[in-house]
């Protein structure tokens, strides 16, 4: 079974600070990674995948198999960041491509 | 730039009627999803739906769920017999061909009395 983990429902940080958001993973497999973010009012939207290893908005994750983790890091938070941040996994084994979610952070930075 | 729409974005029914979720996905996009959230649980896997056919499906999708593309542009997620269990958030996703991201809809509240 696939099950996606984030251990902290609420991170509160001031503007400037880093932060980091956990994800954990249990599948016996390869999974895709991804990070998807909802900021208040709007739909869900993909924020970073991990076979791109590409950063966006200033955030990255990297993938640990060893640790089976894809924590989502950013050096300095601003408010703009607030949002709610969902950690996904795609099994794709067998061509299968549904998402499974975690619980979701709720991220916010304060002035 | 292109979004995936839905239609409601609110439904009450009460238990036992029958409701469709419309979603119109962005244009050229093949691959269509649909997921729900009860409210303060995860986001979960329904269905997914490709050249007409379902291609996936989770357990919650059982014999009181079906999905269909029944004008080429719509997508729908009808539920038979609505149950309490069954109010929730559902979304929409849909992908183009050779594209990774799943684009989501904003989401329909259902609220099932």
């Amino acid at each position: 079974a696939q099950r996606v983990t984030q251990p902290e429902k609420l991170l509160s940080v001031f503007k400037g600070a880093p932060v980091e958001l956990k994800c954990n993973y249990s599948y016996s497999g390869s999974p895709e990674l991804f990070w998807y973010v909802q900021y208040s009012r709007q739909r869900l939207q993909l924020l970073l995948r991990h076979i791109s290893r590409e950063s966006i908005k200033g955030f990255t994750a990297d993938l640990n198999k060893g640790e089976t983790s894809f924590h989502l890091k950013k050096p300095f938070a601003q408010e703009e960041d607030s949002a709610m941040y969902y950690c996904a996994l795609s099994p794709r084994q067998g061509g299968s491509e549904k998402l499974v979610f975690g619980k979701g952070t709720k991220l916010t930075v304060n002035p | 730039e292109p979004e995936v729409t839905q239609t409601p974005s609110h439904q009450v029914t009460q238990m036992g009627q029958e409701v469709i979720l419309r979603c119109v996905p962005i244009s050229n996009h093949l691959y269509f999803y649909w997921y729900r959230q009860i409210l303060g649980q995860k986001v979960e896997f329904l269905v997914s739906f490709y050249n007409n056919e379902i291609s996936e499906k989770s357990e919650i999708f059982d014999d009181q769920f079906s999905v269909e593309r029944p004008d080429g542009s719509n997508f729908t997620l009808k539920i038979r017999s609505t149950k309490l269990e069954d109010s929730a958030m559902y979304f929409c996703a849909t992908r183009g061909q050779g594209i990774y991201e799943q684009y989501f809809g904003p989401g329909t509240r259902l609220t099932v009395t």
